[in-house]
């Protein structure tokens, strides 16, 4: 079955805010680190940064740090991502991944949320 | 956090042995003992092959490999096959738990 659902595509202006969910299975839910990484069209992947979805803690990348937050809804097992002050380089697929706790790689990817910044 | 090294491209024949290099800077990939390694075929996520440096999940093939010298970690695939046509990446675990991937290499089949 599908253990990490992302939401749908979302378009954008310059300057907006965009927010994406991922919702995981209870599983991955209680016992993984929730990354997020994108990629760019036809770029390489960029990691953005994490959150343990049961305590809320986070690190992001520094290139990020002011623009993104993430959050966490236990109840429902989803993790958010919202990027702020949208440009057109933020252009990209945004993908969640699960990294069990006692690893420190990704193990199960969603097929990811695309992201249009257009005016 | 510049990304990680590796070549843009690396080709071989059915059958060969090929390697892709991931190299950090500062000490980003010998630091610590987390490189993993990711296949994305065109248009699918991101499959981890190689964790830890050179350890397989289940059901990945033997033919990857995985292994760090200093500050370079190596993908190696050997007999390759048609299926290997694909993307990899490294991502190395740095300071404070920040990761980093690599800038991705293309391979290609011959």
């Amino acid at each position: 079955q599908v253990q990490l659902v992302q939401s749908g595509a979302e378009v954008k202006n310059p300057g907006a805010s965009v927010r994406l969910s991922c919702k995981a299975s209870g599983h991955i839910f209680a016992g993984s680190y929730m990354h997020w990484v994108r990629q760019a069209p036809g770029q390489g992947l960029e990691w953005m940064g994490w959150i343990n979805p049961n305590t809320g803690g986070t690190n992001y990348a520094q290139k990020f740090q002011g623009r993104v937050t993430m959050t966490t809804d236990t109840s429902i097992t989803t993790i958010y991502m919202r990027l702020d002050s949208l440009r057109s380089d933020d252009t990209a697929l945004y993908v969640c991944a699960s990294q069990p706790y006692d690893f420190w790689h990704m193990a199960v990817w969603g097929i990811g949320t695309t992201v249009t910044v257009s005016s | 956090q510049s990304a990680l090294t590796q070549p843009a491209s690396v080709s071989g024949s059915p059958g060969q042995s090929i390697t892709i290099s991931c190299a950090g800077s500062g000490g980003d990939v010998g630091v610590y003992g987390y490189v993993s390694w990711y296949q994305q075929h065109p248009g699918k996520a991101p499959k981890v092959i190689i964790y830890d440096v050179n350890d397989r999940p289940s059901g990945v093939s033997p033919r990857f490999s995985g292994s760090k010298s200093g500050d370079t970690a190596s993908l190696t695939i050997s007999g390759l096959q048609a299926d290997d046509e694909a993307d990899y990446y490294c991502c190395a675990v740095i300071r404070g738990s920040t990761y980093v991937f690599g800038t991705g290499t293309r391979v290609t089949v011959l």
